[in-house]
This record gives C-alpha cells, sequence and structure tokens, in this order.
C-alpha cells in the first residue's frame, strides 16, 4: 500500500532563509508524487509533481524538489522563504501511473518570521 | 470554467439529520473525488467515480454516507443521520483520467454537526 510520511509537523525559518520541508513514501509502484499547498481558508493548490520524468522538478512560487528513488524521498525546498510561504505542506503519493487516488501525508505547517 | 465548485460554503446541522453537499468538477474532467479533513491533518480519501461510475470507496466511508453522480457531471455526498464525528471539511476535486497532472481540489464544504 502507498503512503507518505511528513518527517516534520511543523517548520519555522527566517524571512530570507532556506526552506526545507522532509517527505519519504512508500509505494509497491513507480509512484507519482506531489506537493500540495493549503493557506488559511483556502483550497488546496498544487506545487509541483513528479511523474516519472525529470528526477528534479520545478514548481510554481520558486519551490522545487527532487525524487530520490534510493532513499525513497520526495523533499521539498526553495532558495529564499518569503512571507507569503507561510501554509500548510503535503506531500502526496499516487501510485499505478496515477490510477489510485492521492494519498495525503499529515503536512508539515511552515511558519516564517520576520 | 473556474474551477471546482463546493456547495454550501459551511453547514451547520444537529445530530442525527441528513445533509447533502454537492460538487461541480472541471467540465473536461471525468474523474471526480471526495475527501474528508479534520483539523490537523491531511485530507483522506472517501470516494471517486469515473463519469457516472463510483469506481472506488473507502473503508472511511460508513453506510450512512452515499455519493452519486448521475450523469457524470456534478456529484452530491449525502450524510443521513450525522453525528459529531463526521465534523469535518469535505472536499471535492477532479482530474483527467489518470490524474497525471494532479487533482484540482475545490475550497470545500465544513461540515459542524452540533
Amino acid at each position: 500500500a502507498q503512503s507518505v510520511t511528513q518527517l516534520d509537523s511543523h517548520v519555522s525559518v527566517s524571512e530570507g532563509t532556506p526552506v526545507l520541508l522532509r517527505c519519504n513514501y512508500s509505494s509497491s509502484y513507480s509512484p507519482s508524487l506531489f506537493w500540495y499547498v493549503q493557506h488559511p481558508n483556502k483550497g488546496l493548490q498544487l506545487l509541483l509533481k513528479y511523474t516519472s520524468a525529470a528526477t528534479l522538478v520545478k514548481g510554481i512560487n520558486g519551490f522545487e524538489a527532487e525524487f530520490k528513488k534510493s532513499e525513497t524521498s520526495f523533499h521539498l525546498t526553495k532558495p529564499s522563504a518569503h512571507m507569503s510561504d507561510a501554509a500548510e505542506y503535503f506531500c502526496v503519493v499516487s501510485e499505478n501511473s496515477g490510477n489510485t487516488p492521492l494519498v495525503f501525508g499529515k503536512g508539515t505547517r511552515l511558519s516564517v518570521i520576520a | 470554467d473556474t474551477g471546482v465548485s463546493q456547495d454550501p460554503r459551511h453547514k451547520i446541522t444537529k445530530r442525527g439529520q441528513n445533509v447533502t453537499f454537492r460538487c461541480d468538477p472541471i467540465s473536461e474532467h471525468n474523474r471526480l473525488y471526495w475527501y474528508r479533513q479534520t483539523l490537523g491533518q491531511g485530507p483522506e480519501f472517501l470516494t471517486y467515480f469515473q463519469n457516472e461510475a463510483q469506481l472506488e470507496k473507502s473503508r472511511l466511508l460508513s453506510d450512512r454516507f452515499s455519493a452519486e453522480r448521475p450523469k457524470g457531471s456534478f456529484s452530491t455526498l449525502e450524510i443521513q443521520r450525522t453525528e459529531q464525528g463526521d465534523s469535518a471539511m469535505y472536499l471535492c476535486a477532479s482530474s483527467s483520467e489518470g490524474g497525471f497532472d494532479g487533482y484540482t481540489f475545490g475550497s470545500g464544504t465544513r461540515l459542524t454537526v452540533v
């Protein structure tokens, strides 16, 4: 069965410093992996996706993630945090070429300090 | 088409009452999903449709829950005899077949059972 583990429930960074949100996945098949962001009282927004093409994936708002099969990881990074990045971030997996429903991690709350 | 629409945005009901939520997906998407999100957790899969066919139901979906998508367009999720534990955000999403581009989520219906 597929699953994801987000290793930190809360991450706090200073504005302008790098962001690292960690995610490990478990999948029996070649997975599709996603990161979604949820701002307070807003819907879930897709940040980026990995679907077996390039292992380094670039998304919106300067975020990127690297698929590492040997480490079963898909960590989300951003070189420089902005105040508007404060939100809840979800790592998500789907196996069987996207034909099984998305499975979400528990989320990581990112706080950005001025 | 401006995305996935959910109605109502908020619903407060008394325990034991029935409630129904509606979701209008992106018109080109043939897949529609229902998820439930409780406070501090990631969304949990409930059920999904491909066109009008309900292809998968989670064990979370007790027999008090029923979902329909009669013409392969909008969908309804009904909860009968609501319980306080049903209080949550109910999210609808849609995707093209395979979900390679991820899902587009609606803003959700927040249910409070008092």
